[in-house]
């Protein structure tokens, strides 16, 4: 079994300091690990992903996140917000493998304030 | 590369009646297609997953008469809702993912259906 925990479901910054979200995983395997953003009314664009390469995995718009076994976390992380980045956050794990399914986190809504 | 499309991106149907979503993959072969449904400020539930030219597979909990999928083809795949009842108001959404995909999921942009 696995499953996401997103121990944040707010998370305010003002514009131009640093974001930090949340991921903790569980699985009883060495898994894969991502993080989406969702719009509203959109669907979901990956942002990165962990698939048991390099553990500092970097993104797009300036986003990264480190995979820390011994922690069992994949934060989410940017040095400066823009407005832009206000959306909901979904971190999912699956196994390794090309064909399992992804199993999602309950999402974190990041508000950027000017 | 790696385009999904979802069709219609919004609708209202009356209670009783049933409506068709569509999810096409518009640059390449989709082997496996999923649905999702996501309530309001909540996250992704997999509704069942199909892969195509055969039945898909639905998740626990989920009716398989009631939202009937078919995957004819590997760049579309349909949900229909049946019956639908204002409980099935819902964002839904389709991912879509092959072998160029190296098998990651492109996720459609999503459809809001309401039941009244």
């Amino acid at each position: 079994a696995q499953s996401v925990t997103q121990l944040d479901s707010h998370v305010s910054v003002s514009e131009g300091t640093p974001v930090l979200l949340r991921c903790n995983y569980s699985s009883s395997y060495s898994p894969s690990l991502f993080w989406y953003v969702q719009h509203p009314n959109k669907g979901l664009q990956l942002l990165l992903k962990y698939t048991s390469a390099a553990t500092l995995v970097k993104g797009i718009n300036g986003f990264e996140a480190e995979f820390k076994k011994s922690e069992t976390s994949f934060h989410l992380t940017k040095p400066s917000a823009h407005m832009s980045d206000a959306a909901e956050y979904f971190c999912a794990v699956s196994r390794p493998e090309g064909y399992s399914t992804l199993t999602f986190g309950k999402g974190t809504m990041l508000l950027v304030s000017p | 590369g790696a385009v999904v499309s979802q069709h219609p991106s919004r609708v209202i149907c009356k209670s009783g009646t049933s409506v068709k979503i569509e999810c096409r993959s518009l640059d390449f072969q989709a082997t496996t297609m999923f649905w999702y449904r996501q309530f309001p400020k909540q996250s992704l539930m997999l509704m069942a997953t199909s892969n195509e030219g055969s039945k898909a597979t639905y998740e626990q909990g989920v009716e398989k008469d009631k939202f009937l999928i078919n995957h004819a083809s590997l760049t579309l795949s349909t949900l229909t809702v049946t019956s639908a009842h204002p409980e099935d108001s819902s964002f839904y959404i389709c991912s879509a993912r092959g072998a160029v995909t190296s098998y990651e999921q492109y996720f459609g942009p999503g459809t809001r259906l309401t039941v009244t």
